[in-house]
C-alpha cells in the first residue's frame, strides 16, 4: 500500500533560522505530493503541490518543496521562519482511486524567539 | 474564495447517541469525503462520495458510520452510537471532477468539526 513518512515529529527552530522538513513516500507510480499546514485549531491548508515537471515547487507562505524519485522524497523548506510558521505539518500522497489523500504523522514545528 | 463549511466546530456528545456533522462543500464541486483526525495521531480517510453514492471507504467506516446528500448543498456524516473512540477532528473536503490533476486542485478541506463523546 501507498504510505507517507514523515520522521520528525517535533522540530524546534529560531525564529528567521531555515527550517527543513522530511517527506518520504513508499514506491509507486508517479507520485501527487502535497504539503498542509495546521494552525492550532485549524483546518488543513493547502501549501504546494507537486504533480510532474519541474521538481521544485513554489508555495504560499515563502515555503517550497523539492520532489527527489531517487531518495523517494518532497522534503519542504523556508529560508527564513516567522514565529507565526509554528504549527504542524503534514505531507499527504494522493490517490487517484478512490481521490483520497494518504497522510503522513505529521511533524510539530516550533518557533523560539 | 470558496470555502468548505462545516457545523458545528465543537460538539460533545455522550456515549451511545447519535451525533450528525454538517458540512456544506463549494457548490460547483461533485466529489465529497470525510477524514478524522484523533488526537495526536495522523489524518485518515474515512469515505469518499460521488454521485449520491460513496465510491470508497476506510475500515474505520464501518456500519456506525454513514453518509448523506440530503439536498443540494449539504453532505452529512451520521455516526450511529458514538464511542469514547470516535472523538476526534472531523474533517470534510470536496473536490471537482475534470480530471485527475484539475481533481486535486480543487480539494477543499473545511476547518473541522472537533467531536467530544464522555
Amino acid at each position: 500500500a501507498q504510505s507517507v513518512t514523515q520522521p520528525d515529529i517535533h522540530i524546534t527552530v529560531s525564529e528567521g533560522a531555515s527550517l527543513e522538513l522530511r517527506c518520504n513516500y513508499s514506491y509507486g507510480a508517479t507520485p501527487y505530493l502535497f504539503w498542509y499546514v495546521q494552525s492550532p485549531g485549524q483546518g488543513l491548508q493547502l501549501l504546494l503541490k507537486y504533480f510532474s515537471g519541474d521538481t521544485l515547487v513554489q508555495g504560499i507562505k515563502g515555503f517550497e518543496a523539492e520532489f527527489k524519485r531517487s531518495q523517494s522524497s518532497f522534503n519542504l523548506r523556508k529560508p527564513s521562519v516567522h514565529w507565526s510558521d509554528a504549527a504542524e505539518y503534514f505531507c499527504a500522497r494522493f490517490k487517484a482511486a478512490g481521490n483520497k489523500l494518504t497522510f503522513g504523522g505529521g511533524t510539530r514545528v516550533l518557533v523560539k524567539p | 474564495e470558496p470555502e468548505v463549511t462545516q457545523t458545528p466546530s465543537h460538539q460533545v456528545t455522550q456515549m451511545g447517541q447519535e451525533v450528525i456533522l454538517r458540512c456544506v462543500p463549494i457548490s460547483n464541486h461533485l466529489y465529497f469525503y470525510w477524514y478524522r483526525q484523533i488526537l495526536g495521531q495522523k489524518v485518515e480517510f474515512l469515505v469518499s462520495f460521488y454521485n449520491n453514492e460513496i465510491s470508497e471507504k476506510s475500515e474505520i467506516f464501518d456500519d456506525q458510520f454513514s453518509v448523506e446528500r440530503p439536498d443540494g448543498s449539504n453532505f452529512t456524516l451520521k455516526i450511529r452510537s458514538t464511542k469514547l473512540e470516535d472523538s476526534a477532528m472531523y474533517f470534510c473536503a470536496s473536490s471537482t471532477s475534470t480530471g485527475q490533476e484539475n481533481l486535486f486542485y480543487g480539494y477543499t478541506f473545511g476547518s473541522g468539526t472537533r467531536l467530544t463523546v464522555v
